[in-house]
This record gives C-alpha cells, structure tokens and sequence, in this order.
C-alpha cells in the first residue's frame, strides 16, 4: 500500500524554464510534507518542507505547494538549472519530520 | 555536508550471515533512524531510536534490530541476511522538535549473495 506516490518516474526541463514535480498522497494523517534532493553516491539532501496548516511554502527557487483536498503537493522550480538535475523524493510524516514515508522518486534532467 | 556519516560505505555479505552497519549521527541530535531503499524505490522506514529506546517501526522483521549509544552513534544489524537485503541503507538523524527535517548520511550499500 503505497500511501505517497510520484506518478512520474522522470522530468526532462530546458534549463531556466520551470520544473514542476508532482506527489499524491492517501494518509489524511499527514501532517509534514517534505522534499529531498538525492545525487548518485549521496543520501537524500532536505531541500524545501511545508506544514498542513500551510498551502504554500517558499524558499529561493523553489516553492511546494499543497492542497489537502486533493491530497497532492507539487514542487516548483523556478528557473531550472543544470545543477538541479537529480532524483526528487516527496515525503511525508505523521510526526513533522520523524519517521517518514517516501515516494519512489522522480529523476529530473535540466538540459542545457 | 549533513554531519552525518556512515560506515562502510559498501559491503558485501553471503545469505544467512549477519552484519552490523554504523551511523554517526550530528552533534546535538537525540533521534536516529534507518531507512532501507530498494533499487528503483524510496526510502522505507525500518526504525527510530529515540534517548537509546526504540520509537517506532516500520514493517520489518525482528531480525533487523538497532540500538543507539549516549555519544550520538548508532547501529543497524540485520541476522540471518537474506538475498532481498541487498540495498541501500540510510541513516538520519533529527530533532523531535516538530518542524524539525531529518539529515540523511551517504548510506551504505549492502549486497547480499
């Protein structure tokens, strides 16, 4: 039962144009939704959170938005750059930030 | 740089042995936890550790088992190994502070034949 889904395995963006990077969720018991970033040879790196009482969260290029009646997130990244090339992972926890349930990912490619 | 490190960084191991894996956990955290992440797939919660007691676990089997020590280090060991363990394991370390994101470690990647 996978309670948070990236429908989208890959994302190909020209560079400076935006990313847009999807996650479905089905837990109505989340509470913390998060974003890592992960290169090859590297663990996940935190990029961007947003809390359920907040619809949307911005930080730099990057903005998460949520809507709770959809149970869906998206992450916008505004422009695109060849360094934001990696896998996406969505995550989310009952327990803002501890014991996490992730996404299978997304692998973004920036073209330049 | 996370301060979160992690040893070996790979290993190798034959179905039916036991291995311990480490973690390194960033100064001032007080919760660990462990992930296992399949080829293809995210992250998969295995446990936490919470002051050197287990908070919580994912759907793993008793022969994955942990314990965390007073200096902020950690271990993951996994008995009687099995050919489906061979993946990528993850260590995070967090404070329960809400709001508060997890530091992941570089992981280490098991094989198991």
């Amino acid at each position: 039962d996978q309670q948070v889904k990236q429908n989208s395995p890959s994302l190909s963006v020209q560079e400076g144009r935006i990313s847009i990077l999807n996650c479905d969720y089905t837990n109505s018991m989340f509470d913390y939704f998060l974003w890592y970033k992960k290169y090859p040879a590297e663990g996940p790196t935190f990029l961007i959170s947003i809390s359920s009482i907040k619809d949307k969260n911005e930080d730099g290029r990057f903005t998460v938005f949520l809507n709770k009646s959809a149970k869906h997130l998206s992450l916008h990244i505004v422009p695109s750059q060849p360094g934001d090339s990696a896998v996406y992972f969505c995550a989310a926890s009952v327990e803002y930030g501890n014991k996490l349930v992730f996404g299978a990912g997304t692998i973004l490619r920036v073209k330049s | 740089e996370t301060g979160v490190t992690q040893s070996p960084t790979h290993l190798i191991k034959t179905r039916g042995q036991q291995v311990t894996l480490r973690c390194s956990s960033q100064s001032g955290h007080n919760t660990v936890s462990w992930y296992q992440q399949a080829l293809g797939q995210g992250p998969q919660f295995i446990f936490q550790y919470y002051r050197e007691e287990e908070n919580g676990r994912g759907n793993f089997p008793p022969r994955f088992s942990g314990l965390q020590f007073p200096n902020y280090s950690s271990e993951l060991n996994v008995n009687a190994l099995e050919l489906d363990d061979s993946a990528l394991y993850l260590c995070a370390s967090s404070l329960t502070d809400r709001g508060t994101e997890a530091f992941f470690g570089q992981g280490t990647r098991l094989t198991v034949v």
